[in-house]
């Protein structure tokens, strides 16, 4: 079965980072692309950033650019989310996702909460 | 960047009704277009992607439709296992892969 579990979320004050990693079993994991989606508390889904199977190209939503980044590593199955420059409105859940560009995001992690408050 | 809208944002209707959710794009996206279910305190879960196809194990009182700019989620027969918010979602074409605001389904 397909899984992904998401990790690394923790309660950070304004201006720090974070690295958030998810660990993905059950598919060919190089096959796909790969995203990161967040949830605000009491919010809708806000897509965040995505990654090529190759990790050659990697795209954000314009409110992390500069301030996150994406990264893969095939041989381990893991995604990752380097936050910076941390903000009260990134607060949310993370969630990790499988993505195609024929289907969209067919799997979902559980997600990992960060939080940011001083 | 391409905007997604969605109507109504929130809907009440009875066990039985057929409930039809739109979604519109700002800009065509031909039929990437998919629609999730999100239950309270659950993982959004994929429904229908390329507008209309519907995901592998959901049930057929699901449908969408559309292509270009307008869409449409459909239930034939609303049940109470349906009761969730639904969001689309514009993928592939250039990024941000951009979500609706969201519709919440209750039961009357």
């Amino acid at each position: 079965d397909v899984q992904l579990v998401e990790s690394g979320g923790s309660l950070v004050q304004p201006g720090e980072s974070l690295r958030l990693s998810c660990a993905a079993s059950g598919f060919s994991f190089s096959d796909y692309w790969m995203s990161w989606v967040r949830q605000a508390p009491g919010k809708g889904l806000e897509w965040v950033a995505n990654i090529k199977q190759d990790g050659s190209a990697t795209y954000f939503v314009d409110s992390v650019k500069g301030r996150f980044t994406i990264s893969r590593d095939n041989a381990k199955k893991s995604l990752y989310l380097q936050l910076h420059s941390l903000r009260a409105e990134d607060t949310a859940i993370y969630y990790c996702a499988r993505g195609s560009l024929t289907k969209g995001h067919d799997y979902w992690g559980q997600g990992t909460l960060v939080t940011v408050s001083s | 960047d391409i905007q997604m809208t969605q109507s109504p944002s929130s809907l009440s209707a009875s066990v039985g009704d057929r409930v039809t959710i739109t979604c519109r794009a700002s800009q065509g996206i031909t039929n990437y277009l998919a629609w999730y279910q999100q239950k309270s305190g659950k993982i959004p879960k994929l429904l229908i992607y390329a507008a209309s196809t519907l995901q592998s194990g959901v049930p057929s009182r699901f449908s969408g439709s559309g292509s270009g700019t307008d869409f449409s989620l459909t239930i034939s027969s609303l049940q109470p296992e349906d009761v969730a918010t639904y969001y689309c979602q514009k993928y592939n074409g250039a990024p941000p892969w951009t979500f609706g605001p969201g519709t919440k389904v209750e039961i009357k």
